[in-house]
């Protein structure tokens, strides 16, 4: 049973400090995304790969996040220094872009940032 | 502009009886996708249904159906026959056909949480 992987699943963490979340996708899945989930604003999208190359990340605050894929099997999410508005719940989620619809969520890491 | 509408942030429905959910979306893109997702409260994300903007027919998977109406632009999740576990967030999201026909992202809406009453 195949699934997306996040870790951590919960971190606290002091303003100022750096955070980094990671997502290993499903194995073949060429398509990655972070989403972020807040009480305000709900589900909205931070960075979009496909093939590990950055296609979309206009919903990302350029200034302290940051989104990559070192390789296929790995996406990093980083907030550098971490604010209390960015206390959310971060999902990642990937698909195979050529052949099917379909988004598979992982669990999300619920982020806290006092 | 809002993409997604789901103007009933919440709704009561009695346990075996059906419910719809609505949902409407905006968008000028011929081609879309339009899929409703299930967050119970442990937090997880399930995908439940997908309908493509030129599926003839409305899709369903079990318990579930989309009632699409293309013309009216509306999306509404049916659920028949609730049970309890049906107690959850609702999200209806719209992937838009972008970047040369490639699978783009999904706008959510805001989400309809279900409560259904033994």
């Amino acid at each position: 049973d195949a699934r997306v992987t996040q870790t951590p699943r919960h971190k606290v963490t002091e303003m100022g400090q750096e955070v980094t979340m990671r997502c290993q996708p499903i194995l073949g899945h060429n398509t990655v995304f972070w989403y972020r989930q807040t009480m305000m604003q709900g589900l909205e999208l931070l960075a979009y790969f496909r093939n590990r190359a950055p296609l979309d990340d206009s919903g990302m605050p350029k200034d302290r996040f940051s989104a990559e894929m070192p390789d296929a099997t790995l996406a990093t999410l980083k907030i550098q220094p971490s604010e209390p508005r960015d206390s959310a719940v971060y999902f990642c989620a990937s698909g195979d872009g050529d052949s099917s619809y379909e988004q598979y969520f992982g669990p999300g890491t619920r982020l806290t940032v006092t | 502009a809002q993409k997604i509408t789901q103007t009933q942030p919440g709704m009561f429905v009695q346990e075996k009886e059906a419910v719809t959910l609505d949902c409407t979306y905006d968008t000028s893109d011929p081609s879309y996708g339009l899929f409703w997702y299930k967050q119970p409260s442990s937090g997880e994300m399930i995908f439940l249904i997908y309908q493509g903007s030129y599926d003839q027919q409305n899709a369903t998977e079990g318990r579930y159906s989309l009632n699409f109406q293309k013309a009216r632009k509306s999306a509404n999740l049916v659920i028949s026959a609730s049970q309890l576990g049906d107690s959850a967030m609702y999200f209806c999201a719209m992937r838009e056909v972008n970047y040369g026909g490639s699978q783009g992202n999904l706008i959510f809406g805001k989400g309809t949480k279900l409560s259904v009453k033994p």
